[in-house]
């Protein structure tokens, strides 16, 4: 079991700049979650995808946010302007299902908008 | 909206002593679950409580969910250096979605 697997695990960036970050859940689990985890805000859900299907996405901070799930296999998590106050770390996450099951994270993206 | 409070937001402990950690939610919940992040690392999973009033132990490890299946524990004997790190509670409540507690960051001194 290779786990949950994002890339890149550091990206750096200028401010204004988009940014793309990548998500490969566990094979046979159909829910996917991206979180945004910060010292001050703490672990934020930003959006869940069920069987590939966005199901809440009321956590994404704005429009400069979007994200994918083309199938079962893989996510992007966009920002297209980023800004310095994206500077986080990204976290995808995937279960077997909604609610009752574990979540298996993965290593996490350390965004840096400069 | 569902919230998830978790207290104390640190603690540092010595070697050896017990620490807890406290979950509350603001609605009753179907079942309550627990992460373990390591400085740098990310959430893993320990445990998940369904049952009202409900405990498992994992070595060291006590986990307890309340009978009104709003708050829970997690208590660690005598702890280890290994201990460190940030422990979080989630709760799934009748939205079936899973709010995280703003997390526990615990220190143990040698």
């Amino acid at each position: 079991d290779a786990g949950v697997i994002q890339s890149p695990r550091h990206e750096v960036t200028e401010m204004g700049q988009e940014v793309t970050l990548r998500c490969k859940p566990i094979s046979g689990h159909n829910s996917l979650f991206w979180y945004r985890q910060t010292m001050m805000r703490g672990l934020e859900l930003l959006i869940y995808f069920n069987n590939n299907v966005p199901i809440d996405d009321s956590g994404m901070p704005e429009d400069r946010f979007s994200a994918k799930m083309p199938n079962a296999s893989f996510s992007t998590l966009k920002i297209q302007p980023s800004e310095p106050r994206d500077s986080a770390v990204y976290f995808c996450a995937s279960s077997l299902g909604q609610g009752n099951s574990p979540l298996h994270f993965g290593n996490g993206t350390r965004l840096t908008v400069t | 909206g569902q919230q998830v409070m978790q207290i104390p937001q640190y603690q540092h402990v010595q070697e050896g002593e017990d620490f807890t950690t406290y979950c509350n939610s603001s609605t009753t919940l179907s079942n309550i679950q627990w992460y373990k992040q390591r400085p740098g690392g990310h959430p893993v999973f320990l445990i998940q409580l369904v049952k009202s009033g409900e405990v498992k132990k994992q070595k060291r490890l006590t986990f307890q969910f309340g009978e009104a299946k709003k708050n829970s524990s997690l208590h660690i004997t005598a702890t280890q250096t290994t201990d460190v790190g940030t422990y979080f509670c989630a709760g799934v409540g009748s939205a079936r979605q899973l709010t995280f507690g703003s997390g526990t960051q615990l220190t143990v001194l040698p």
